[in-house]
């Protein structure tokens, strides 16, 4: 069954260092998605992603954070300068149409130190 | 923003017993309702995606209704079984944008 798959599954950085993350959307799919929960809280929308540009953000998607899909598979958030606040777990999703179901990969948990 | 409500916000049920949970939401601006199941260390599983006041859907054991008039969704687990144990995730969506909006989860607990 096809999955998204997200790579690393847990990365520690260091403040203000800069991280990637990577995310393969299913192969088919034309809109992806970051999201993020950080402990105890909801999970909270970050970007949605279309036809090689921002379809929507958030209000914490700011210039911190940047969204890529370098080449035909794989979908990367990028965040500059890290704070300890953005510790938390990010997950991909992707889906077919604008409005049908998210798959969601497995989450990258990333810690700021 | 969206207000999402779930609620209770945990349940710990015996095996067999059946289970319900609630989602709460604004009913303005409404186009969607997604349910999602995650189980921990793993990718959150769709369920259900409801549009129409008063759609039912049912999956196995698990079914669920939506209400968009009054702003409310209920799941339903009939027998619930160990590994049933999840967090379950409601998702609504606005019909303007096409973010998911998520609720803080009902987390299930089912004891042998």
């Amino acid at each position: 069954e096809p999955e998204v798959t997200q790579t690393p599954s847990h990365q520690v950085t260091q403040m203000g260092q800069e991280v990637i993350l990577r995310c393969v959307p299913i192969s088919n799919h034309l809109y992806f998605y970051w999201y993020r929960q950080i402990l105890g809280q909801k999970v909270e929308f970050l970007v949605s992603f279309y036809n090689n540009e921002i379809s929507e953000k958030s209000e914490i998607f700011d210039d911190q954070f940047s969204v890529e899909r370098p080449d035909g598979s794989n979908f990367t958030l990028k965040i500059r300068s890290t704070k300890l606040e953005d510790s938390a777990m990010y997950f991909c999703a992707s889906s077919e149409g604008a409005w049908t179901e998210a798959f969601f990969g497995q989450g990258t948990r990333l810690t700021v130190v | 923003i969206l207000n999402v409500e779930q609620s209770p916000q945990s349940l710990h049920v015996q095996e067999g017993d059946s289970t319900n949970f609630t989602c709460s939401f604004p009913s303005s601006n409404f186009y969607a309702l997604h349910w999602y199941r995650w189980e921990t260390a793993k990718s959150p599983e769709a369920l259900f995606v409801m549009t129409l006041n008063g759609d039912e859907k049912k999956k196995g054991r698990i079914s669920a209704t939506l209400n968009t008039k009054e702003g409310y969704s209920y799941l339903y687990i009939k027998g619930s079984q160990p590994e049933d144990s999840a967090t379950y995730l409601c998702a609504p969506r606005k019909n303007t944008g096409n973010q998911f909006y998520f609720g803080t989860g009902t987390s299930l607990t089912v004891i042998p």
